[in-house]
């Protein structure tokens, strides 16, 4: 079984500077694959970011990448120069590369308010 | 390209009713994921659909049952609604084998279905 724990119910930054969403997770799966997706009130969930836990680089997107230290089991979330249009939750799932399609198993999210 | 589309976006039910929604995936997608979400919860995964057949199942009672169809859209049903079935439920599109191994799952807006 996969466990993902976001352990920041809500979080604010100002705008323009670097806020810091933390997610671990806990699996038995050799292999597996982290993602971040950002949920607006509109309700979709929009991918952001994606890390394999075979990648020996930590995984970047524009303003957002993922910090990932594979013996803390974690997987942080970085954005850089936050933005107004920013504000949502902000949810960390993961899927073991079971070699199939296989489901999200996805944390409890991270309320994200950016400010002026 | 269209992305993930779900209709309809809102629904309102009597307790003990059936309720269908729909989801119609990505262009170029074959397999559909249908997630639940509580207010203030992360997605629940409910099952998977690829070639029409039900590949895996979350932890949700007989009453919820999917269907996917040749052209690979997808309709979960909901039977003898209960209140507790409130929530926006997600669908999502992916590669059958792909997920994880560098790519993501799509989602569509949700529907959210409310049970009085």
């Amino acid at each position: 079984a996969q466990k993902i724990t976001q352990t920041q119910p809500g979080m604010f930054v100002q705008e323009k500077e670097a806020v810091t969403l933390d997610c671990t997770y806990d699996t038995s799966d050799p292999s597996y694959g982290l993602f971040w997706y950002k949920q607006p009130s509109s309700g979709e969930m929009i991918f952001l970011i994606y890390q394999g836990s075979y990648d020996q680089q930590n995984a970047t997107e524009g303003r957002y990448s993922l910090n990932f230290q594979k013996a803390r089991k974690s997987a942080n979330l970085v954005i850089s120069a936050s933005q107004l249009g920013d504000s949502a939750m902000y949810f960390c799932a993961m899927t073991p590369f079971t070699g199939t399609a296989s489901k999200l198993t996805f944390g409890t999210g991270t309320r994200l308010q950016v400010t002026l | 390209d269209a992305g993930v589309t779900q209709s309809p976006t809102h629904l309102i039910k009597t307790r003990g009713q059936q309720v269908t929604l729909r989801c119609s995936p990505k262009s170029g997608h074959d397999t559909v994921s249908w997630y639940q979400q509580a207010l203030g919860q992360g997605p629940q995964f409910i099952f998977q659909y690829y070639e029409e057949e039900e590949r895996q199942r979350g932890n949700f009672p007989d009453r919820f049952s999917g269907h996917q169809f040749p052209n690979y859209s997808s309709e979960l049903n909901v039977n003898a609604l209960l209140l507790g079935d409130s929530a926006l439920y997600l669908c999502a599109s992916s590669l059958w084998g792909r997920l994880g191994w560098g790519t993501e799952a799509f989602f569509g807006q949700g529907t959210r279905l409310t049970v009085v």
